[in-house]
């Protein structure tokens, strides 16, 4: 069974400092990882999208790596702002790479304090 | 570009009553659209396929005759909640893309919180 894992379930930081999410995946055969931003009560964004062959990948203050051999993926958040508050949702996809082959962790919530 | 919009965003009806939830695709086709249910704290879950001029498919276990899904453009599809109950309370949100079911990226709607009282 395709299964997508997610640590913390939710996690404190003050305003400035970094944080790491972490996703594991039992998902075969692996096409792709994604990671989403989900703000409360609203739809997720992607921020990464990473293939097999792609080990890390950026954007912005966020910087995502993949271990496809570990089965092993995180999310770097660098220098948190306020607006980083919401869940960070881990998305995995199988076989053709197609929204009905996608394997939804359940988020880490993350919440920023000034 | 590839922006998606759900209406409404939030909906509270009576149980027994139909509900409609709208997506729509805003500056691109879609021929295929995706309808998922979020409960608190838990994962987006894969409702039913909504296909442009054709039936939908549904996931194991997601009652087609409750959760009927209409295709009928390339940039909008319905999903009806019929004779909902508080058990359908759940924020349903629906994705999209310009390039197909196979693309690799998916662009969501806002999603539309239900209450059923």
């Amino acid at each position: 069974k395709n299964q997508v894992e997610q640590s913390p379930q939710s996690l404190i930081i003050l305003e400035g400092k970094n944080c790491t999410l972490q996703c594991n995946y039992t998902v075969s055969p692996f096409s792709n990882l994604r990671w989403y931003k989900q703000d409360t009560g609203r739809g997720p964004v992607s921020l990464t999208i990473m293939t097999f062959s792609e080990n890390t990948k950026s954007n912005g203050r966020y910087t995502a790596t993949l271990d496809a051999d570990t089965k092993q993926s995180s999310l770097h958040i660098t220098a948190s702002q306020l607006s980083d508050s919401a869940s960070y949702i881990c998305v995995v996809s199988a076989s053709g790479g197609g929204a009905d082959g996608l394997t939804f962790g359940k988020g880490t919530h993350l919440i920023i304090q000034p | 570009g590839a922006v998606v919009s759900q209406h409404p965003s939030r909906v509270i009806c009576k149980s027994g009553t139909s509900v409609k939830i709208e997506c729509r695709s805003l500056d691109f086709q879609a021929t295929t659209m995706f309808w998922y249910r979020q409960f608190p704290k838990q994962s987006l879950m894969l409702m039913a396929t909504s296909n442009e001029g054709s039936k939908a498919t549904y996931e194991q276990g997601v009652e087609k005759d409750k959760f009927l899904i209409n295709h009928a453009s390339l940039t909008l599809s319905t999903l009806t909640v019929t004779s909902a109950h508080p058990e359908d309370s759940s924020f349903y949100i629906c994705s999209a893309n310009p390039w197909g079911p196979i693309s690799r990226e998916q662009f969501f709607g806002p999603g539309t919180r239900l209450t059923v009282l």
